[in-house]
């Protein structure tokens, strides 16, 4: 069974940097792609990036001088890593499949 | 960065109704457009990939349709638990981007 969980602080402080986990079950990160996508209170929702079966990445043009997806297969792990956080980076942080399967959210809020 | 412009961005319309809901890329993008349903509080869930491909456990009553820039989800008589929001996608470009999203009402 496929399956993907976000992790995470849930507060961020301004200018800080947020780090986000996605655990994933049921495949492996060698053999599918794994995308981050966010949604602001409200809004619609926003591709983040991707990390690609064979390890390479692409982001979000808007977002990629901050932003960077890693990953460590042994532990079926993809990581997020987004630095100056500012108060519209506040909303729900999604990892999933290829569009297929989603994990469910994880919130972030950015506030001192 | 390809754009996807949907339309309308709200849709009212009285269970049993079909519906067309149109999605329009900002260059040609073959066929590589997804259709995404989300509910209130819930993560989304792909119902068409490739324009018009069926998904697994999606009920028959949606289908997709279009290639190049124009793209349509239709729903064949709307049922109470459709009424949510619907996003497009491509995958035409590695850096993907979703559309504003059309939000289906009750009238």
């Amino acid at each position: 069974q496929v399956q993907l969980k976000e992790s995470g602080p849930g507060l961020v402080q301004p200018s800080q940097t947020l780090s986000l986990t996605c655990t994933v079950s049921g495949f492996s990160l060698t053999s599918y792609n794994v995308h981050w996508v966010r949604q602001p209170p409200g809004k619609g929702l926003e591709w983040m990036g991707v990390i690609w079966s064979g390890g390479n990445t692409d982001y979000n043009s808007a977002l990629k001088p901050r932003l960077s997806i890693s990953r460590d297969t042994s532990k079926s792990q993809v990581f997020l890593t987004m630095n100056s956080l500012q108060t519209e980076d506040t909303g729900i942080y999604y990892c999933n499949r290829n569009g297929h399967s989603w994990g469910q959210g994880t919130l972030v809020t950015v506030s001192s | 960065n390809i754009v996807l412009t949907q339309s309308p961005a709200t849709l009212s319309v009285t269970p049993g109704e079909s519906v067309s809901l149109s999605c329009r890329a900002s260059q040609s993008i073959s066929t590589s457009i997804h259709w995404y349903q989300q509910k209130s509080n819930e993560s989304p869930r792909l119902l068409i990939k490739y324009a018009s491909q069926s998904i697994s456990g999606i009920p028959s009553r949606f289908s997709g349709s279009g290639s190049g820039t124009d793209f349509t989800l239709s729903i064949n008589r709307v049922e109470s638990e459709d009424f949510s929001i619907y996003y497009c996608q491509q995958s035409y470009s590695s850096l993907l981007t979703f559309g504003s999203g059309t939000k289906l009402e009750i009238k």
